[in-house]
């Protein structure tokens, strides 16, 4: 089966300092990992992706998330954090060995950024 | 519009009655997919279209929900019989190619039900 774990429900940082979301995972063979970002009453949003190639990569509004095999980790990073990235962060794995096209995702973190 | 459009956005309706809940996802996207998202939690799948057939059904909860695409394009969540555990934010998602295509998920707002 697949998973994914986020053990942390809030995270606040002050602006202008960097910051890590995290997000674990669990598959049977190579995940493909997605970071998705939902703001206020608006819908999720595709932040970054993880397929394969290059473990570290970067996505939309400075983002980037570093793909560690053995720790089976998928963290969000940024270097400097602004007040708008304030928002609730979702990590998304889906195993295509399975043969299904489903994600799981974890349960969100929820990102405050301080003035 | 460009994004996935889901409707109602709000839906409050009593226990035992059945409710419909429509999404129209962007056009020219095969991929149709619904999950769902209670208080506190992330999104849990429901079922995933490719063109008019549920191709993975395996999400939804029980006989009560039902799910259909017959143009391969509008899809609507049927909910038969409701109950309080069924309120929760239904989310529409769309792609050009599914995850299996490594193409990320584009979603609606969602629509909001509140059983009574």
């Amino acid at each position: 089966a697949q998973s994914v774990a986020q053990p942390e429900d809030q995270v606040n940082v002050a602006e202008g300092n960097p910051l890590t979301v995290k997000c674990t995972y669990s598959v049977s063979g190579n995940p493909y990992l997605f970071w998705y970002v939902q703001y206020p009453n608006r819908g999720l949003q595709f932040l970054l992706k993880y397929i394969t190639g290059d473990n570290l990569v970067k996505g939309s509004y400075g983002f980037e998330a570093e793909f560690n095999k053995s720790q089976t980790s998928f963290h969000l990073k940024k270097p400097s954090a602004l007040v708008s990235d304030s928002a609730l962060y979702f990590c998304a794995v889906r195993d295509p060995n399975i043969g299904n096209e489903k994600l799981t995702f974890g349960t969100g973190t929820r990102l405050t950024i301080i003035p | 519009g460009a994004g996935v459009s889901q409707t109602p956005s709000n839906k409050v309706t009593e226990k035992g009655k059945y409710v419909e809940l429509r999404c129209d996802p962007i056009s020219g996207h095969t991929a149709l997919y619904w999950y769902r998202q209670s208080l506190g939690q992330g999104p849990e799948f429901l079922i995933y279209f490719q063109g008019t057939g549920a191709a993975d059904d395996s999400g939804l909860p029980n006989d009560r929900f039902f799910a259909v695409r017959p143009e391969g394009s509008v899809s609507t969540l049927k909910i038969q019989r409701t109950e309080r555990g069924d309120s929760a934010v239904y989310l529409c998602a769309s792609s050009s190619s599914g995850t299996g295509g490594t193409g990320e998920l584009f979603f609606g707002e969602g629509s909001r039900l509140t059983v009574l």
